[in-house]
């Protein structure tokens, strides 16, 4: 156990929907990392959050939100979701950037 | 031309060989160097974590960065078929999101 919790693991959905990802990080780590990761493109970074802000973006579609909340935990939402969208998200955390935790993954299935 | 370039693989070595994983990239700026082990439909784990240029070793591990051709290696020494992974390396600069580029990783078959 990394001490990055992800939840759901997997997810099936259809396109058109919209779904929320959830994360808890490493406890005392203040930032969270979102990374999409598919076959073809590898780990592609998102969004990070800081205690709360919002401190980079990556090549997030603007379908795709993310929030960080005061207890630290963070959600990405994706909606409108194409077949596209199929892969694994990825949650990481960290205290001083030294390097990631990353969590076990959700496995986002669109129909 | 991406930021970081890694041969996909796939690597097959036999069991008890050195293996050599490398990465190139493009950006000058890039200071701090990691190197992460993935097992199948598993998350990332840190494997090493270097700063500038120079060696690390841990254990079988040694990390390499040599900044003036752009080029990072990792080696494992007598590799195990529990060695059998992807290998992501992952870079970045020193601005302070602490956002980091990663390769596309490279998969390695280490045959009992």
């Amino acid at each position: 156990d990394s001490g990055v919790t992800q939840t759901p693991k997997h997810l099936i959905t259809a396109t058109g929907q919209r779904v929320t990802l959830r994360c808890s990080p490493r406890s005392g780590d203040l930032s969270v990392y979102w990374y999409q990761q598919s076959l073809d493109q590898g780990l592609q970074f998102l969004i990070q959050y800081y205690n709360g802000e919002e401190r980079a973006k990556g090549n997030i579609l603007e379908r795709f939100s993310a929030q960080q909340f005061p207890d630290l935990h963070s959600e990405l939402n994706l909606s409108s979701l194409e077949l596209g969208d199929s892969a694994l998200y990825f949650c990481a955390s960290s205290v001083d950037g030294s390097g990631y935790t990353f969590g076990s993954g959700t496995r986002l299935t669109v129909v | 031309q991406k930021e970081v370039e890694q041969d996909p693989g796939p690597l097959s070595v036999p069991e008890g060989a050195i293996v050599s994983l490398n990465c190139t990239y493009s950006n000058s700026a890039f200071q701090y160097f990691m190197w992460y082990r993935q097992y199948s439909r598993k998350g990332p784990e840190l494997l090493m974590y270097t700063y500038s240029s120079g060696n690390k070793e841990d254990g079988r591990f040694t990390a390499q960065v040599d900044k003036s051709s752009k080029y990072i290696s990792l080696f494992i020494r007598d590799s195990q078929p529990s060695d059998s992974a992807t290998y992501l390396c992952a870079m970045r600069g020193t601005s302070g999101t602490y956002k980091y580029i990663f390769g596309t990783g490279t998969r390695l078959k280490v045959l009992a």
